[in-house]
């Protein structure tokens, strides 16, 4: 199994500041990477797909980055309705899709 | 606009069989593939298995003694079923379309549209 870990587990930021929230994965996936947000009591939303691909009607203060076993979620400028848990997934094995534990990002 | 609607019992005894239902509308479910995902309270994401509309399966190697996943596309709906379930099969479910990218001879995929998920408590 592909096992995936996020850093950090949660993060305290101020409207405006820029986070980056990283995954890693136990071995290479490629670009076989999605980032989903989820507020609570909601279903989680996807944000970026194949490590970077920006999903239509996403804000474009979000990104993300990077291929193999180290990957980032990037928000440019930090906004009220962005407080969340952030989740990475891959996709590389398609007979096990796997979700990293979440970051949760939290008002300062 | 699809749109994703899970149904089904909010409770389920220990020993028996969860079964729920996702409806979709405002589109077709051919030519995609569906899965099911949940969530136990307070804990992260876990994958429970995907459908293509033409009835192909696969599922969580960790679930797939106890996981059934079905469609009918001529209701435009897919179901879960999970047996012997117990306490720690309780959580939110979600049911989500996985949409598919292509770049050249590569496709990845992702659960673009979600559910708003059903909270189901395995307890007697």
């Amino acid at each position: 199994d592909i096992q995936m870990t996020q850093s950090p587990s949660s993060l305290s930021a101020s409207v405006g500041d820029r986070v980056t929230i990283t995954c890693r994965a136990s071995q290479s996936i490629s670009s076989y990477l999605n980032w989903y947000q989820q507020k609570p009591g909601k279903a989680p939303k996807l944000l970026i797909y194949a490590a970077s691909s920006l999903q239509s009607g996403v804000p474009s203060r979000f990104s993300g980055s990077g291929s193999g076993t180290d990957f980032t979620l990037t928000i440019s400028s930090l906004q009220p309705e962005d407080f969340a848990t952030y989740y990475c997934q891959q996709s590389y094995s398609t007979l096990l899709f796997t979700f990293g534990p979440g970051t949760k990002v939290d008002i300062k | 606009q699809v749109q994703l609607q899970e149904s089904g019992p909010g409770l389920v005894k220990p020993s028996e069989t969860l079964s729920l239902t996702c409806t979709v509308s405002g589109g077709s479910i051919s030519s995609y593939y569906w899965s099911w995902i949940r969530q136990p309270p307070g804990k992260g994401l876990e994958w429970i298995g995907y459908i293509y509309y033409s009835g192909s399966t696969n599922y969580n190697p960790s679930l797939k003694s106890r996981v059934t996943i079905s469609v009918d596309t001529s209701k435009n709906q897919f179901s879960l079923k999970l047996s012997s379930v117990t306490a720690a099969d309780t959580a939110v479910y979600y049911c989500a379309r996985l949409g598919i990218a292509a770049a050249g001879i590569f496709y990845y995929y992702y659960m673009d549209v979600w559910g708003k998920g059903t909270t189901v408590t395995v307890s007697s």
